[in-house]
């Protein structure tokens, strides 16, 4: 039962547009979410995260979006550049399990020049 | 900057052997975690542990693996006998705090270690 998903599994972007990875998850106890880069023959690298109190947080070129209703979160990349490209992972985590991360199964962006 | 270190990066194994993984995490971080991708995937956690104690190993295949980690800095996470299925990559990640409500408590990953059982 996969509790955080990213049905995408990849997606193909122009440079300097938007990118828009999704995520969906459906334990409703998740109270943190994350998304991280990784780049091939790499450990995930961490991108940015949201609470559940918030609805947006946004860093730089990179915004995550959170809708509690829908158990939905997404992060664009505004504007999308070649160094973009690289796998996506969504994570959520609960407050009572400590720093426990459920991943979702990654999306691979490419940016095209 | 202070990276987690894995090693060996590679490793090819036949099944029934042992293997053995090692971690350092950053200086100071008292999480460490234990993950395992397999291709196509994302990671899931095996095995966590407060500096030398597991939290949580409810998802580590306790017949064939094991973790430690006997000091609190390093560790091992060791598979035996291997099994074609182990084939993944092997990602050790470490984080400074448990996470409390409204802290960050971000984990940060070594490269990993891609096992292949032939």
């Amino acid at each position: 039962d996969q509790q955080v998903k990213q049905n995408s599994p990849s997606l193909s972007v122009q440079e300097g547009r938007i990118s828009i990875l999704n995520c969906d998850y459906t334990n409703s106890m998740f109270d943190y979410f994350l998304w991280y880069k990784k780049y091939p023959a790499e450990g995930p690298t961490f991108l940015i995260s949201i609470s559940s109190i918030k609805d947006k947080n946004e860093d730089g070129r990179f915004t995550v979006f959170l809708n509690k209703s829908a158990k939905h979160l997404s992060l664009h990349i505004v504007p999308s550049q070649p160094g973009d490209s690289a796998v996506y992972f969504c994570a959520a985590s609960r407050n009572n399990a400590g720093n426990m991360l459920t991943f979702g199964g990654g999306t691979r962006l490419m940016v095209k020049p | 900057e202070a990276e987690v270190a894995q090693s060996p990066r590679y490793k090819i194994t036949e099944k029934s052997q042992a293997v053995a993984f090692w971690c350092d995490p950053i200086s100071g971080h008292a999480t460490l975690y234990w993950y395992r991708q397999i291709l196509g995937q994302g990671p899931e956690l095996l095995v966590q542990f407060q500096d030398e104690s597991v939290v949580d190993d409810s998802q580590l295949p306790k017949d064939r693996f094991s973790a430690e980690r006997l000091k609190g800095v390093d560790s091992t996470l060791k598979i035996q006998p291997a099994e074609l299925g182990d084939s993944a990559m092997y990602l050790c990640a470490s984080s400074s705090q448990i996470r409390t409500s409204g802290g960050a408590g971000s984990q940060y990953f070594g490269p990993g270690t891609r096992l292949l059982v032939l």
